[in-house]
């Protein structure tokens, strides 16, 4: 059972734009929410995370925008660049389990030049 | 951040033959590690964690007499594939908590494994 759900299953940006990827979950015991950059053949890379007390959090051309009543949370990429093109994973955990990853199913973005 | 090191990073074997996966926290002690699997162009779903010096905890649905896991120390895990079948084939991830790092789980570069 898919704890956390992912949307959408692509999505191509130009060069430039902003790309939105947006995820959900039901379980309220989930308290650490980490965004994870998949490369081919590659393993995840820790892109950026949140905490459920904060609301936004900015890391240089990444964001993640958390509603905790709505029990969303989303990343935006701004000005995507080419390099950006990868699959792009939400995930949710918390410290009764360890902080074991729950992922979404992924997003391939594509950046056009 | 930390370093998780996998080796090896591809594996080709028989049908009927096992395979041994490393996983090592190369800067740092991990109490636990977790090992996914993840199929082409699809998620990463949880196998099993690994606590060091204790038996490993598997997922509904994870055969533990298949892939059997062994956390001997603080720094490495090894996750063995046996009597591997074509079925088995799939890309596998470990991956590390740092406790200085609180909750963030960093991940080994995953091995790729195609079972003739």
């Amino acid at each position: 059972q898919q704890q956390v759900k992912q949307s959408p299953q692509s999505l191509i940006v130009q060069k430039g734009g902003i790309s939105i990827i947006n995820c959900a979950y039901e379980n309220t015991a989930f308290d650490y929410f980490p965004w994870y950059q998949q490369f081919p053949g590659k393993g995840p890379a820790l892109l950026i995370a949140i905490r459920p007390d904060v609301s936004e959090k900015k890391e240089g051309r990444f964001t993640i925008s958390f509603n905790k009543s709505a029990k969303q949370f989303s990343l935006h990429i701004m000005d995507s660049q080419p390099g950006d093109s990868a699959t792009y994973f939400c995930a949710a955990s918390n410290g009764n389990s360890g902080y074991a990853l729950n992922f979404g199913k992924g997003t391939s973005l594509l950046v056009t030049p | 951040g930390a370093v998780v090191s996998q080796h090896p990073s591809r594996v080709i074997c028989k049908s009927g033959t096992s395979v041994k996966i490393e996983c090592r926290s190369l800067d740092f002690q991990a109490t636990t590690m977790f090992w996914y699997r993840q199929f082409p162009k699809q998620s990463l779903m949880l196998m099993a964690t690994s606590n060091e010096g204790s038996k490993a905890t598997y997922e509904q649905g994870v055969e533990k007499d298949k892939f059997l896991i062994n956390h001997a120390s603080l720094t490495l895990s090894t996750l063995t594939v046996t009597s591997a079948h074509p079925e088995d084939s799939s890309f596998y991830i470990c991956s590390a908590r740092d406790l200085r790092a609180g909750e963030k789980l960093f991940f080994g570069s995953g091995t790729q494994l195609s079972v003739l």
